[in-house]
């Protein structure tokens, strides 16, 4: 299986709205509601942002927020910050107990 | 505050085999609904997704390591290892113990990963 597929780089200025999508396929992001985000800083081990498509854990900003529509997963991060550059990563359930990673989406605040 | 730390060897050879183990403190590894998980990263690349355990001992492997990989858990160590044999330079990743929370990608816990390569 291959991959999720990710923009490899996205960009915005401080207080914009940057959207990062995640493209799967029917048999993955389409079908299962297990889409999950991570932010990855440089030698850092990533965090979770949201998990099934659109759920944050306690402590993520509500500036951070998922959705889903057809095959393709999104993240969406408003005002942005310049805290918030990082490579982001998104996840899919793809069945039979397996995941599949995206590539990574590089997030400048310019 | 639960905290995880991989360790072991750093280098490898070629055909050797990789051995690593997540200590888990703070909390007991025998936590319902919990499943404990690696994932690794090639240099520069991304994430990999490799398998996870419950602490009941089942465990659940990605495809294309499967023939090659074992997780296994020790309750009585608070600890979970994963073991890769028959490793090439294509092994060579920081590799990251972690824990999910749901089984489906809930990795809210992670170890600071620990760099495996592989070297003639």
């Amino acid at each position: 299986q291959s991959a999720l597929t990710q923009p490899p780089s996205a960009s915005g200025s401080p207080g914009q709205s940057v959207t990062i999508s995640c493209t799967g396929t029917s048999g993955d992001v389409g079908r299962y509601d297990y889409v999950s985000w991570y932010q990855q800083r440089p030698d850092k081990a990533p965090k979770l942002l949201i998990y099934e498509v659109s759920q944050r854990p306690s402590g993520v900003p509500d500036r951070f927020s998922g959705s889903k529509s057809g095959n393709t997963a999104s993240l969406t991060v408003s005002g942005l910050q310049a805290d918030d550059e990082a490579e982001y990563y998104c996840t899919s359930y793809v069945g039979s107990i397996h995941f599949l990673f995206g590539g990574g989406t590089k997030l400048t605040v310019l | 505050q639960v905290q995880l730390q991989e360790s072991g060897p750093g280098l490898l050879k070629p055909s050797q085999t990789l051995s690593l183990t997540c200590t888990v403190s703070g909390g007991s590894i025998s936590s319902a609904g919990y499943y404990w998980t690696w994932i690794r990263q090639r240099p520069g690349k991304a994430l990999e997704w490799i398998g996870y355990i419950h602490y009941s001992g089942t465990s659940y492997y990605n495809p294309s390591l499967r023939s090659r990989m074992t997780i296994l858990v020790d309750t009585s160590m608070n600890q979970f290892s994963l073991r890769l044999t028959s490793v090439t330079d294509a092994d060579t990743a920081v590799y990251y113990c972690a824990r999910d929370r749901s089984g489906y990608s809930l990795v809210d816990n992670w170890g600071q990963g620990t760099l495996v390569t592989v070297s003639s």
